[in-house]
């Protein structure tokens, strides 16, 4: 069955160390996403890519930086310079050039703790 | 800027009992509006979408919403509310600019008693 793989499920980093979540979508989505979750404060979206080679800031994009090398892989990489990183992290797809009437398909997530 | 609000922050409601989520939207033109729901620790699966048409859908594990542009409103109902229904539910927007980007509200949680 097609889907969105994450992974780890948890992940722990130390403060100073970048770690990077993984997001892998067998669905032939061109476009891809990253939301933060939060609670109390819904989803706020990072990072997203209409197609490979190509990605555009959301609203919090500082220190987080992303990549897409291939059309099945959106790898987010959390950097030392995200002060407040602790969070649950959601990748979802969806077709591109649709205007956006599908929706998107999410992630199970990973749940990122700084110790 | 297009934006969600959903005002309830807590639901409780018995098993059996009617169910009413809120669901405010900022937008000019007609949206396009979505429901998700999520189980802790697990990502959001889509319950129902309306971008035109018929004002009121049908989604899965029968839920349904209705449209009101009037109202600047898109409520999520369920006639009579199963205790797997318990979760976090969120409503959504497409918001301008391209690339199908989605506006989220903070969403509603949904505690059932047996």
């Amino acid at each position: 069955d097609g889907g969105i793989t994450q992974s780890p499920k948890y992940l722990f980093r130390k403060e100073g160390q970048n770690v990077t979540l993984s997001c892998e979508q067998n669905l032939n989505h061109d476009a891809m996403y990253w939301y933060r979750q939060d609670p109390g404060q819904g989803l706020r979206l990072i990072y997203y890519s209409q197609i490979v080679n190509d990605f555009q800031k959301g609203d919090i994009a500082e220190g987080y930086s992303v990549s897409r090398e291939k059309k099945e892989s959106f790898p987010l990489t959390v950097t030392s310079a995200q002060k407040n990183p602790t969070a649950f992290y959601l990748c979802a797809s969806s077709i591109a050039g649709t205007g956006g009437i599908y929706g998107y398909t999410f992630g199970s997530g990973t749940r990122l703790t700084v110790v | 800027a297009q934006s969600v609000t959903q005002p309830d922050i807590h639901i409780t409601v018995s098993e059996g009992a009617s169910l009413e989520l809120r669901c405010n939207y900022s937008y000019g033109a007609t949206p396009y509006l979505f429901w998700y729901v999520q189980s802790p620790g697990q990502g959001l699966q889509l319950l129902l979408k309306y971008f035109s048409g018929d004002t009121l859908v049908q989604g899965i594990k029968g839920f349904e919403a209705e449209f009101k542009r009037s109202q600047s409103s898109f409520n999520l109902r369920k006639p009579s509310v199963h205790w797997s229904d318990a979760a976090e539910y969120f409503c959504a927007v497409v918001r301008g600019g391209g690339g199908n980007k989605l506006t989220f509200g903070t969403g509603t949680q949904l505690k059932v008693e047996l």
